[in-house]
């Protein structure tokens, strides 16, 4: 069982669109972290987010942490072909930390 | 560039060999973590260390050992390798206690092939 859901898994848009991924758990976090991987490449830290309800702005890159600390999205406006890669969701539980398996976005020029 | 420098980046080896990884972390970082990561599995925790102490312990095989040196660096050793090792592993180094914010900066990686 995966402790971190992430959806959709591939999602492929034209650019200009908007788009939001999921990131859901059944159990608590005492953080999450949003990074993005490209091919050949480690995962390159976004965000953190730590108390729930917070919202993250990194441009056009929009991060909210649920209420409960359970679940977090990210949202793109206006989708770039730079926006391309896979997004991983993170958190911090047990010493651990512990990743999704991603959503693998495509920007289509 | 995010400071964590990962050895080799690339190694192909037969089955049954016996490879080391090496890791060298951020300037500063005491917490160093092992991740395997494929294609069907996605990022796999393996073993964290923090300032040469095994701290957490995820989905390591038995055959998989790690250890971290007193200059932090640390190494990941495979052992009797099979091809189902073959994968990206990542190494991972954060500033201090992961119970805090848990941001984690990571090398390249390097990519195994056995076969």
């Amino acid at each position: 069982t995966q402790l971190l859901e992430q959806s959709p898994q591939f999602l492929s848009i034209q650019e200009g669109e908007n788009l939001t991924v999921y990131c859901n758990s059944s159990s608590v976090f005492s953080s999450l972290q949003w990074y993005r991987q490209e091919p050949g490449e480690g995962p390159v830290l976004l965000v953190t987010v730590v108390t729930g309800g917070e919202v993250k702005k990194l441009k056009r890159l929009t991060f909210q942490f649920g209420d409960a600390r359970k679940d977090s999205s990210l949202h793109i406006t206006a989708a770039q072909p730079g926006d391309t890669g896979l997004y991983l969701c993170a958190g911090s539980r047990d010493d651990k930390i512990i990743f999704g398996k991603g959503t693998r976005l495509h920007i289509l020029p | 560039d995010s400071g964590v420098t990962q050895t080799p980046k690339h190694l192909i080896t037969a089955t049954g060999q016996r490879v080391t990884l090496r890791c060298s972390p951020r300037s500063g970082d005491l917490s160093v973590y092992w991740y395997q990561q494929s294609l069907d599995q996605g990022l796999q925790f393996l073993i964290q260390y923090y300032n040469g102490e095994e701290r957490a312990k995820g989905n390591i095989l038995e055959r998989f050992s790690a250890q971290q040196f007193p200059d932090l660096h640390s190494e990941l050793n495979l052992s009797s390798l099979e091809l189902g090792d073959s994968a990206l592993y990542f190494c991972a180094s954060s500033v201090g206690d992961v119970l805090g914010r848990g941001e984690a900066f990571f090398g390249q990686g390097t990519r195994l092939t056995v076969v």
